[in-house]
Protein backbone atom coordinates (compact mmCIF):
# COMPACT_ATOMS: atom_id res chain seq x y z
CA UNK A 1 0.00 0.00 0.00
CA UNK A 2 3.00 2.54 -0.75
CA UNK A 3 1.43 6.54 -0.80
CA UNK A 4 4.04 8.04 -2.63
CA UNK A 5 5.73 7.56 -5.60
CA UNK A 6 9.14 9.28 -6.49
CA UNK A 7 10.35 10.68 -9.89
CA UNK A 8 12.86 9.89 -10.88
CA UNK A 9 13.95 6.65 -9.91
CA UNK A 10 17.36 7.40 -10.62
CA UNK A 11 19.10 11.10 -11.26
CA UNK A 12 23.04 11.23 -11.85
CA UNK A 13 24.45 14.56 -11.99
CA UNK A 14 27.89 16.54 -11.22
CA UNK A 15 28.38 18.40 -8.41
CA UNK A 16 27.38 21.73 -7.99
CA UNK A 17 24.61 21.32 -10.34
CA UNK A 18 21.12 21.18 -8.39
CA UNK A 19 19.13 17.93 -8.21
CA UNK A 20 15.76 17.57 -8.37
CA UNK A 21 13.13 14.76 -7.00
CA UNK A 22 9.22 14.81 -7.13
CA UNK A 23 6.82 12.89 -5.44
CA UNK A 24 3.43 12.06 -6.35
CA UNK A 25 1.02 10.59 -3.33
CA UNK A 26 -2.90 9.41 -3.76
CA UNK A 27 -4.84 10.98 -1.08
CA UNK A 28 -5.22 13.44 1.52
CA UNK A 29 -2.16 13.75 3.75
CA UNK A 30 -1.36 15.58 7.53
CA UNK A 31 2.62 16.21 6.27
CA UNK A 32 4.87 14.65 4.43
CA UNK A 33 8.51 13.87 5.11
CA UNK A 34 11.67 13.55 3.45
CA UNK A 35 14.13 10.87 4.10
CA UNK A 36 17.59 10.62 3.01
CA UNK A 37 19.68 6.69 2.93
CA UNK A 38 22.87 6.08 2.42
CA UNK A 39 24.13 2.82 0.88
CA UNK A 40 23.27 0.26 3.00
CA UNK A 41 22.60 2.29 6.24
CA UNK A 42 19.33 3.75 8.27
CA UNK A 43 16.94 6.36 6.79
CA UNK A 44 17.85 9.58 8.67
CA UNK A 45 14.96 12.53 8.22
CA UNK A 46 15.55 15.95 6.54
CA UNK A 47 12.63 18.29 6.86
CA UNK A 48 8.79 17.89 7.06
CA UNK A 49 6.09 19.66 5.20
CA UNK A 50 2.88 20.52 6.93
CA UNK A 51 -0.09 20.26 4.41
CA UNK A 52 -1.01 23.76 5.11
CA UNK A 53 2.57 24.57 4.13
CA UNK A 54 3.57 25.74 0.32
CA UNK A 55 7.71 25.51 0.77
CA UNK A 56 10.13 25.17 3.01
CA UNK A 57 13.59 25.42 3.67
CA UNK A 58 16.55 23.70 5.37
CA UNK A 59 20.28 24.73 4.52
CA UNK A 60 20.75 23.46 0.91
CA UNK A 61 17.50 22.11 0.97
CA UNK A 62 13.77 22.94 -0.23
CA UNK A 63 10.92 21.11 -0.42
CA UNK A 64 7.15 22.62 -2.02
CA UNK A 65 4.28 20.51 -1.41
CA UNK A 66 1.48 20.88 -4.04
CA UNK A 67 -2.11 19.45 -2.27
CA UNK A 68 -3.95 20.32 -5.01
CA UNK A 69 -1.57 18.20 -7.56
CA UNK A 70 -1.04 15.67 -4.70
CA UNK A 71 2.50 16.22 -5.47
CA UNK A 72 6.32 17.43 -3.43
CA UNK A 73 9.17 18.31 -4.64
CA UNK A 74 12.82 18.22 -2.65
CA UNK A 75 15.21 20.76 -4.28
CA UNK A 76 19.15 19.94 -3.47
CA UNK A 77 21.00 23.32 -4.36
CA UNK A 78 24.69 23.16 -5.28
CA UNK A 79 25.18 19.32 -4.62
CA UNK A 80 28.11 17.50 -3.36
CA UNK A 81 29.42 14.06 -3.58
CA UNK A 82 28.32 13.64 0.07
CA UNK A 83 24.78 13.78 -1.51
CA UNK A 84 24.82 10.72 -3.29
CA UNK A 85 22.10 8.69 -1.59
CA UNK A 86 18.62 7.69 -1.89
CA UNK A 87 15.94 10.11 -1.56
CA UNK A 88 12.21 9.19 0.05
CA UNK A 89 9.12 10.88 0.66
CA UNK A 90 6.79 9.71 2.86
CA UNK A 91 3.48 10.69 3.98
CA UNK A 92 1.03 10.28 6.87
CA UNK A 93 -1.77 9.12 5.02
CA UNK A 94 -4.54 11.62 6.28
CA UNK A 95 -7.36 9.68 6.26
CA UNK A 96 -6.34 6.65 4.14
CA UNK A 97 -4.12 4.69 6.90
CA UNK A 98 -0.99 5.96 8.29
CA UNK A 99 -2.98 6.81 11.52
CA UNK A 100 -0.83 6.62 15.21
CA UNK A 101 2.19 8.50 13.45
CA UNK A 102 2.48 5.74 10.86
CA UNK A 103 4.41 6.79 7.66
CA UNK A 104 4.04 5.47 4.08
CA UNK A 105 7.26 5.50 2.30
CA UNK A 106 7.29 5.41 -1.60
CA UNK A 107 10.86 4.15 -3.64
CA UNK A 108 12.69 6.19 -3.61
CA UNK A 109 15.07 8.38 -5.77
CA UNK A 110 18.39 7.25 -6.41
CA UNK A 111 20.71 10.70 -6.34
CA UNK A 112 24.53 10.12 -7.60
CA UNK A 113 26.43 13.02 -7.37
CA UNK A 114 29.79 12.93 -9.20
CA UNK A 115 32.92 15.03 -8.60
CA UNK B 1 21.61 6.67 13.80
CA UNK B 2 22.34 7.70 16.91
CA UNK B 3 19.82 6.55 20.06
CA UNK B 4 18.46 3.55 18.11
CA UNK B 5 20.52 0.57 17.88
CA UNK B 6 20.19 -3.09 15.83
CA UNK B 7 21.89 -6.30 15.82
CA UNK B 8 23.74 -8.22 14.17
CA UNK B 9 24.68 -6.63 10.95
CA UNK B 10 24.29 -9.02 9.07
CA UNK B 11 22.50 -12.61 9.52
CA UNK B 12 22.86 -15.71 7.57
CA UNK B 13 19.87 -18.15 7.74
CA UNK B 14 19.49 -21.79 6.61
CA UNK B 15 15.83 -22.17 5.65
CA UNK B 16 13.22 -24.02 8.38
CA UNK B 17 15.12 -22.05 10.64
CA UNK B 18 13.50 -19.27 12.76
CA UNK B 19 15.69 -15.99 13.51
CA UNK B 20 15.32 -13.13 15.96
CA UNK B 21 17.23 -9.45 14.94
CA UNK B 22 17.54 -7.29 18.01
CA UNK B 23 15.96 -3.21 18.39
CA UNK B 24 16.75 -1.00 21.06
CA UNK B 25 16.67 2.36 21.54
CA UNK B 26 17.53 4.74 24.14
CA UNK B 27 16.05 8.17 23.19
CA UNK B 28 12.63 7.18 25.40
CA UNK B 29 10.34 6.90 22.47
CA UNK B 30 6.93 5.05 22.74
CA UNK B 31 6.44 4.18 19.54
CA UNK B 32 8.58 1.30 17.51
CA UNK B 33 8.04 0.05 14.07
CA UNK B 34 10.20 -2.62 11.83
CA UNK B 35 10.67 -2.50 8.03
CA UNK B 36 11.34 -4.63 5.09
CA UNK B 37 13.34 -3.55 2.43
CA UNK B 38 13.95 -4.73 -0.49
CA UNK B 39 16.44 -4.03 -3.60
CA UNK B 40 15.26 -0.99 -5.11
CA UNK B 41 12.44 -0.57 -3.30
CA UNK B 42 10.12 1.73 -0.47
CA UNK B 43 10.24 0.30 2.81
CA UNK B 44 7.08 -1.94 3.66
CA UNK B 45 5.80 -1.92 7.27
CA UNK B 46 5.53 -5.39 8.83
CA UNK B 47 4.68 -4.32 12.74
CA UNK B 48 4.10 -1.41 14.97
CA UNK B 49 3.96 -0.96 18.60
CA UNK B 50 2.81 2.26 20.08
CA UNK B 51 3.24 1.30 23.77
CA UNK B 52 5.14 -1.31 25.48
CA UNK B 53 3.17 -4.70 25.79
CA UNK B 54 1.11 -3.90 22.53
CA UNK B 55 1.58 -4.20 18.80
CA UNK B 56 -0.05 -4.08 15.78
CA UNK B 57 0.36 -5.72 12.11
CA UNK B 58 1.51 -3.51 9.24
CA UNK B 59 0.83 -4.38 5.48
CA UNK B 60 3.37 -7.57 5.59
CA UNK B 61 3.04 -9.27 8.62
CA UNK B 62 2.66 -12.85 7.66
CA UNK B 63 5.75 -14.81 8.82
CA UNK B 64 7.45 -12.51 11.22
CA UNK B 65 6.51 -11.93 14.80
CA UNK B 66 7.43 -9.22 17.29
CA UNK B 67 7.14 -8.38 21.23
CA UNK B 68 7.01 -5.39 23.57
CA UNK B 69 8.16 -6.03 26.76
CA UNK B 70 10.12 -3.13 27.83
CA UNK B 71 9.76 0.36 26.24
CA UNK B 72 13.62 0.26 24.78
CA UNK B 73 13.83 -3.03 22.93
CA UNK B 74 11.25 -4.66 19.81
CA UNK B 75 12.95 -7.72 18.64
CA UNK B 76 11.59 -9.02 15.27
CA UNK B 77 11.09 -13.06 14.91
CA UNK B 78 11.30 -14.16 10.79
CA UNK B 79 10.07 -17.63 11.31
CA UNK B 80 9.87 -20.33 8.87
CA UNK B 81 6.87 -19.24 7.43
CA UNK B 82 8.30 -16.87 5.20
CA UNK B 83 8.81 -17.89 2.52
CA UNK B 84 11.10 -15.09 1.36
CA UNK B 85 12.89 -13.81 4.38
CA UNK B 86 15.99 -12.14 2.69
CA UNK B 87 16.31 -8.20 2.50
CA UNK B 88 17.22 -5.86 4.83
CA UNK B 89 15.63 -4.81 8.19
CA UNK B 90 15.09 -1.37 9.74
CA UNK B 91 13.83 -0.69 13.01
CA UNK B 92 12.75 3.02 13.73
CA UNK B 93 11.14 4.55 16.68
CA UNK B 94 9.19 7.86 17.52
CA UNK B 95 7.97 9.71 20.07
CA UNK B 96 4.31 8.51 19.57
CA UNK B 97 1.14 9.48 21.73
CA UNK B 98 -0.34 8.71 18.16
CA UNK B 99 0.93 12.01 16.58
CA UNK B 100 0.87 12.32 12.80
CA UNK B 101 3.96 15.40 13.19
CA UNK B 102 6.32 12.40 14.17
CA UNK B 103 9.55 11.79 12.89
CA UNK B 104 11.25 8.21 13.07
CA UNK B 105 14.69 7.76 13.38
CA UNK B 106 16.27 4.61 12.19
CA UNK B 107 18.54 2.19 12.97
CA UNK B 108 21.58 0.55 10.82
CA UNK B 109 19.67 -2.77 9.45
CA UNK B 110 20.06 -6.04 9.53
CA UNK B 111 21.21 -7.59 5.80
CA UNK B 112 19.53 -10.82 6.45
CA UNK B 113 19.96 -13.69 3.84
CA UNK B 114 18.29 -16.92 3.71
CA UNK B 115 20.95 -19.83 2.45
Amino acid sequence: SQQGEEDPQALSIQEGENATMNCSYKTSINNLQWYRQNSGRGLVHLILIRSNEREKHSGRLRVTLDTSKKSSSLLITASRAADTASYFCATDGGLYGGSQGNLIFGKGTKLSVKP
Amino acid sequence: DGGITQSPKYLFRKEGQNVTLSCEQNLNHDAMYWYRQDPGQGLRLIYYSQIVNDFQKGDIAEGYSVSREKKESFPLTVTSAQKNPTAFYLCASSIGGGLSTDTQYFGPGTRLTVL
